[in-house]
């Protein structure tokens, strides 16, 4: 049991690159998210799904995209990737909406990515 | 004004001391509150959920103010384990439920 993984681990690309970030989780979560962190801005929503085929906008959704194709992974896409998009990326499940103890939203180990 | 906040510290403390956190939130609509540990470099995981009445798990404690709205986290008999970031994370309808974090709090335990 793996939890939720993400691939890959860090990543450099130049302004104006394209790439995609993968999140699996085998725990059979209906929920996923994909959030940023950032220096003194914490965590940040940027999309989020809740279930398969289904995928919604956070608080900082602009210049990235999503898609969930199967229930177990959840893609996050940078089209045309720009300075501001330098971060640390994490992927979450969670078995139903929010998090607790009940409902605890599980994270991946992250993805840093730099771009130039 | 940021929806969570927390003081970015660092709080430097020893090994055995007393050390608290508080979290203020800013909408009253805040429905569920939680703490999170972070190591660095690592992911965040749930460290305890808040609840109205208080809740205690070992040497942590949760408390929750909502008419003041802040929720506090109390850490007694300080390891060196405990030094880490401590986000607070609320949730509310306005956003379906979703978490909204605060920028963390760095605590070091220092022998």
């Amino acid at each position: 049991n793996a939890g939720v993984t993400q691939t890959p681990k860090f990543r450099v690309l130049k302004t104006g690159q394209s790439m995609t970030l993968l999140c699996a989780q085998d725990m059979n979560h209906e929920y996923m998210y994909w959030y940023r962190q950032d220096p003194g801005m914490g965590l940040r929503l940027i999309h989020y799904s809740v279930g398969e085929g289904t995928t919604a906008k956070g608080e900082v959704p602009d210049g990235y995209n999503v898609s969930r194709l199967k229930k177990q992974n959840f893609l996050l896409g940078l089209e045309s990737a720009a300075p501001s998009q330098t971060s640390v990326y994490f992927c979450a499940s969670s078995y139903r909406e929010g998090g607790g103890a009940r409902d605890e939203q599980f994270f991946g180990p992250g993805t840093r990515l730099t771009v130039l | 004004r940021k929806e969570v906040e927390q003081d970015p510290g660092p709080f430097n403390v020893p090994e055995g001391a007393t050390v608290a956190f508080n979290c203020t939130y800013s909408n009253s609509a805040s429905q569920s509150f939680f703490w999170y540990r972070q190591d660095c470099r690592k992911e965040p995981k749930l460290l305890m959920s808040v609840y109205s009445s208080g809740n205690e798990d070992g040497r942590f404690t949760a408390q929750l103010n909502r008419a003041s709205q802040y929720i506090s986290l109390l850490i007694r008999d300080s390891k060196l384990s405990d030094s880490a970031t401590y986000l607070c994370a609320v949730s509310h309808m306005e956003y379906g439920n979703k978490l909204v974090f605060g920028a963390g709090t760095i605590l070091r335990v220092k022998s």
